[in-house]
């Protein structure tokens, strides 16, 4: 098992460049989650899916859209980067679905900037 | 919706001393109280977890203790060493409702 994977480990963007940020877990986890963590304000949810075909928003969906097509993948977008969009992104999953009241397994991360 | 709060935001220790992260959250309807550790530039790795019907649980040299009256949770560490060192999260949140603390900066000083 690789667990959940993560690409690209690093990005530099220009302010208005669109990119998707890639996720795949091999786990048959339903649930699947973005984060982004900023210096001294933890994890913040970005979207989450309970299962292919169903998304929704977290706590900070601006600028950012997802989609599940399948139960292992899960790409996040940014529409249009803008500089507050600088930070490091963590996909998890966890075998619930109804939400992450289990082990989350965290990706690796992708860490972004935007000039 | 739940928020968490965590404190302190860093703490240093001795080796050999034990540590202690405190985290309060908002919402009594809470049932599932997580502690993740991240080293610096990796992932964050759940190292206990507790759930509402539990009080205390430990796992070797780590403790978690929940009071759901007064809403707050607490992980204990005893007989630190160095590799502890790490940002250390503590979450809490009941389906898709789930939030994540600041976090705490430990550092164990040989």
């Amino acid at each position: 098992n690789a667990g959940v994977t993560q690409t690209p480990k690093f990005q530099v963007l220009k302010t208005g460049q669109s990119m998707t940020l890639q996720c795949a877990q091999d786990m048959n986890h339903e649930y699947m989650s973005w984060y982004r963590q900023d210096p001294g304000m933890g994890l913040r949810l970005i979207h989450y899916s309970v299962g292919a075909g169903i998304t929704d928003q977290g706590e900070v969906p601006n600028g950012y859209n997802v989609s599940r097509s399948t139960t292992e993948d899960f790409p996040l977008r940014l529409l249009s980067a803008a500089p507050s969009q600088t930070s490091v992104y963590f996909c998890a999953s966890s075998d619930r679905a109804g939400g992450p009241a289990e082990t989350q397994y965290f990706g690796p991360g992708t860490r972004l900037l935007v000039l | 919706g739940e928020n968490v709060e965590q404190h302190p935001s860093t703490l240093s220790v001795q080796e050999g001393d034990s540590a202690v992260i405190k985290c309060t959250y908002s919402d009594s309807a809470s049932n599932y109280f997580p502690w993740y550790k991240q080293e610096l530039g990796k992932r964050p790795q759940l190292i206990i977890d507790i759930r509402s019907n539990v009080g205390e649980k430990k796992d070797q040299r780590i403790a978690v203790t929940l009071n759901k009256t007064a809403k707050h949770f607490s992980l204990h560490i005893t007989e630190t060493q160095p590799e502890d060192s790490a940002v250390y999260f503590c979450a809490a949140g009941y389906g898709q409702n789930f939030v994540f603390g600041p976090g705490t900066r430990l550092s164990v000083l040989p």
